[in-house]
């Protein structure tokens, strides 16, 4: 089972930033949160990953909290192509059989016009 | 395209066929998934493979479905006769593995897999 938690849906307006929350509570302490979206009738894409500390990349940025029991992805600017379905998993450091990725269903971000 | 890549993109059959779908993952990269995904879900795990082995499958995955990975490089997942519940797509990811460090996986364009 997945062990993040995320609301169904959301939107935001194109050029805003989209804020999209994650639910981690149970996360053990090696264990990193990843972010993956997946645009219609597309496989998942990766997005970013953090263990602790603030991230950001050329698509988003992730903060996390200080007891690591939420998160969130930041897209600065949003755009109609940022219309997806956005999976926040939680996944172990070690290349075990624990790392298989675990997808929840995901929130559907919607971007207006 | 140095990506995940899937083939066929989409698949009709009838009902008892076999179907097989092929997987070319990244090249250098030793760990292979693949998953399968309803419509409106998110991709279930089904089975992967680190190098040629097989590690784990999901229960997911009954005795009609196998997977293979035969020289490391890309893999098959074969259903034998297909029910309509079968109807999905498939997707494939791969990944590296540096001694026990885990990276992030690609993912393919997927499958689509319509039993009529």
């Amino acid at each position: 089972d997945a062990k993040t938690t995320q609301p169904p849906s959301m939107d935001c307006a194109e050029g805003r930033a989209a804020n999209l929350p994650c639910n981690h509570s149970t996360i053990s302490g090696n264990e990193y949160v990843y972010w993956y979206r997946q645009i219609h009738s597309q496989g998942p894409q990766y997005i970013i990953h953090g263990l602790k500390n603030n991230e950001t990349n050329e698509m988003a940025s992730l903060i996390i909290t200080e007891d690591r029991k939420s998160s969130t992805l930041i897209l600065p600017h949003a755009t109609l192509r940022d219309t997806a379905v956005y999976y926040c998993i939680v996944r172990p450091p070690r290349a075990s059989s624990a790392s298989k990725i675990i997808f929840g269903s995901g929130t559907r971000l919607s971007i207006r016009p | 395209d140095t990506g995940v890549s899937q083939n066929p993109r989409h698949k009709i059959t009838k009902r008892g066929q076999n179907v097989t779908f092929r997987c070319d993952p990244i090249s250098e990269h030793n760990r292979l998934y693949w998953y399968r995904q309803t419509l409106g879900q998110g991709p279930e795990f089904l089975t992967y493979f680190q190098n040629e082995a097989q590690l784990e499958k999901s229960r997911l995955l009954s005795d009609r479905f196998s997977a293979e990975r035969p020289k490391g490089s890309f893999s098959t997942l074969e259903i034998q006769r297909t029910e309509q519940g079968d109807s999905a797509m498939y997707l494939c990811a791969s990944s590296e593995t540096t001694g026990y460090t885990n990276t992030e996986a690609f993912f393919g364009q997927g499958t689509r897999l319509t039993v009529v």
